[in-house]
């Protein structure tokens, strides 16, 4: 069974600094099956990438995704105030799995 | 606008059952698989299972099976999640989530419901 691992569980930042947010497979991820969500308090998750790279509907282009295989990367190039919030990565595809996922704090 | 909108919260006893409904709108309802993911305070998210809104066809999580059914009404647009035998580490918000339609997109999810809060408390 596959486990994703997210690194670090908290990450503290300032706005405007860059964030930069692990996910590694225990195995190989079949087709790039990689997706990032964003979570804030009380809310449902929303999508942000997909396809390890590739931006959903609506978000913005600070926002970008890298990776293949086992280790996968979301990067926020500038941090907003309302970029503060938990990021879960999840492997979808016949198995659907989520990581544990990462707090930014401010 | 796609619009996910779940029942409201429960308070079950250990033992009983829960039923949280979702009625979708905004798009064709039997073209878009429904998942059911669920969050446990301060925890991450946990999947559990989806179902084709078209042929009632469901598959869920090997740590579900045997304690989730899930159904759907296509007369209404609703989808419904039902879990039984409640512990109370099944207290949690429980999503619903609407799969996209396009190919290579299986179980990833675009849109969510608000989430229901299922506690199990004696």
């Amino acid at each position: 069974e596959i486990v994703l691992t997210q690194s670090p569980g908290t990450l503290s930042l300032s706005p405007g600094e860059r964030a930069t947010l692990s996910c590694r497979a225990s195995q190989s991820v079949s087709s790039s099956y990689l997706a990032w969500y964003q979570q804030k308090p009380g809310q449902a998750p929303r999508l942000l990438i997909y396809g390890a790279s590739r931006r959903a509907t609506g978000i913005p282009d600070r926002f970008s995704g890298s990776g293949s295989g086992t280790d996968f990367t979301l990067t926020i190039a500038r941090l907003e105030p309302e970029d503060f919030a938990v990021y879960y990565c999840q492997q979808y595809g016949s198995s659907p799995l989520f990581g544990g996922g990462t707090k930014i704090e401010i | 606008q796609v619009q996910l909108v779940q029942s409201g919260a429960e308070v079950k006893k250990p033992g009983a059952s829960v039923k949280v409904s979702c009625k979708a709108s905004g798009y064709a309802f039997t073209g878009y698989f429904i998942h059911w993911v669920r969050q446990a305070p301060g925890q991450g998210l946990e999947w559990m299972g989806r179902i084709n809104p078209n042929t009632g066809g469901s598959n869920s999580a090997q740590k579900f099976q045997g304690r989730v059914t899930m159904t759907r009404d296509t007369s209404i647009s609703t989808a419904y999640m039902e879990l039984s035998r409640l512990r109370s580490d099944d207290t949690a918000v429980y999503y619903c989530a609407r799969e996209p339609s396009e190919p290579g997109t299986t179980s990833l999810i675009d849109y969510w419901g608000q989430g229901t809060l299922v506690t199990v408390s004696s």
